[in-house]
């Protein structure tokens, strides 16, 4: 199974700062025959379904504020949250979707200072 | 739009079968490529992929669970199952079902979740 390592953790930020996380994959979630990254992220709020976010790595699902980007290639990627919102305020997963079993990272929860 | 929604007991004993039910609206489980999905969530919040169901009804299961998983489509109810045997403490989670885009896809849109708890 691919590993996805999250990091890090847990992070605080002010309004209207910057959220920065990273996801790394045990090996390259790249597929030459398509040009694809194989990588989707999720905010999953307590009580609620996990809400899609980014697919394909970098492409913003319809309705997602812009202030959500998707970055990266291979075994590294990065879900960057611009100007961060109280609303915000959730646990984040990357999940690789190259091969089966489909896996995720352990998750990251962003606060608001 | 497709919701679904998970349905089943909340409190199973050990040893025993945990059994649940996703209902779907607003498309139908049996047409087009979607592929339908069981996932749960621990108590340390890692998400895990336990197995999907093609249309057509062929599941495919994660080795993890050493086949004690099962998983069917009743199209005329538009429903899909899992069903999962001799639990132990260590299936107590979250339980999400949701719709895959294919073989190799993010899952969008998931359920609410129904919390399974294994008792000994």
């Amino acid at each position: 199974d691919i590993v996805m390592t999250q990091s890090p953790d847990s992070l605080t930020v002010s309004l209207g700062e910057r959220a920065t996380i990273n996801c790394e994959a045990s090996q390259s979630v790249f597929y030459n025959s398509n040009k694809k990254n194989y990588l989707a992220w999720f905010q999953h709020k307590p009580g609620q379904p996990p809400k899609l976010l980014i697919y394909w790595a970098s492409t913003r699902e319809s309705g997602v504020p812009d202030r959500f980007s998707g970055s990266g290639s291979g075994t590294d990627f990065t879900l960057t949250i611009d100007n961060v919102q109280a609303e915000d305020v959730a646990f984040y997963y990357c999940q690789q979707y190259y091969n089966t079993p489909p896996t995720f990272g352990q998750g990251t929860k962003v606060q608001i200072k | 739009q497709v919701q679904l929604e998970e349905s089943g007991p909340g409190l199973v004993k050990s040893t025993q079968t945990l059994s649940l039910t996703c209902t779907v609206s607003g498309g139908s489980i049996s047409s087009g490529n979607y592929y339908w999905t069981w996932i749960r969530q621990t108590a340390a919040r890692r998400l895990e992929w336990l197995g999907r169901i093609s249309p057509s009804g062929s599941p495919t299961y994660n080795p993890s669970l050493n086949n004690r998983i099962t998983m069917s489509l009743d199209s005329s109810r538009n429903q899909f199952s899992l069903t999962l045997r001799s639990v132990t403490a260590a299936d107590s989670a979250f339980y999400f079902c949701a719709r895959a885009g294919g073989i190799l896809s993010w899952f969008d849109p998931w359920g609410q979740g129904t919390l399974v708890t294994v008792s000994s």
